[in-house]
């Protein structure tokens, strides 16, 4: 199995500024990495697939990269709404694999 | 629009069985491009997918070792859902449960409402 992890766990910033957060595989996931970001009392809600393409409805200011086993979501200018917990998820090997989330708040 | 509708008690006793339910709208449980997948959520495990049901010309399930033994998925294509039956439950087993569509089986795009379970005496 596949384990994903993220770094930081949570990451305090600013609104306006730009936030990055980090995903590593413990093997290669090739693009086959999703991004997720959940806000308190919802569910999960899909950002990214391919590692870099947004799902529809997702703003520009979001924008995620890498490949292989190291990837990075980045949020250019951060609103308050942005604030929230992100998972990745890997969906290369079986069993399908998230990791253990970021926690973004304001700083 | 697919919408996923989650029912089922939210506090079950040690060693009893879970039972929880999604109705699926906007799609449909027998469609040959998604898998139909139970999750849970708990800040011991994080989000951790439980089992998968899907069907390509016949029936599928896969379930995660953990509860292996314990689970049990099943689909009524007459009301358009699925079903998870956890057996045996323990305090650990307590958990926000979600059930989840993923779109050509390997991203999750909707999910249900989401249930707290709480296993309790």
């Amino acid at each position: 199995e596949i384990v994903m992890t993220q770094s930081p766990a949570t990451l305090s910033v600013s609104p306006g500024e730009r936030a990055a957060l980090s995903c590593r595989a413990s093997q290669s996931v090739g693009s086959n990495l999703a991004w997720y970001q959940q806000k308190p009392g919802q569910a999960p809600r899909l950002l990214f697939l391919g590692a870099s393409t947004r799902a529809a409805g997702i703003p520009a200011r979001f924008s995620g990269s890498g490949s292989a086993t190291e990837f990075t979501l980045t949020i250019s200018s951060l609103q308050s709404e942005d604030f929230a917990v992100y998972y990745c998820q890997q969906y290369n090997n079986w069993p399908y694999t998230f990791g253990q989330g970021t926690k973004l708040q304001i700083k | 629009q697919v919408q996923l509708q989650q029912s089922g008690p939210g506090l079950v006793k040690p060693s009893q069985t879970l039972s929880l339910t999604c109705a699926i709208s906007g799609d449909s449980v027998s469609s040959n491009s998604v898998v139909w997948y139970w999750i849970r959520q708990s800040p011991s495990s994080g989000l951790e997918w439980l089992g998968r049901t899907y069907y390509r010309s016949k029936w599928y399930t896969d379930y995660a070792l953990s509860v292996r033994s314990r689970i049990t998925i099943n689909t009524d294509t007459s009301k358009n859902q699925f079903s998870l039956q956890l057996n045996s439950v323990t305090p650990e087993d307590t958990a926000v449960y979600y059930c989840a569509r993923a779109a050509g089986g390997t991203l999750f795009d909707f999910w249900g409402q989401g249930a707290l379970v709480t296993v309790s005496s």
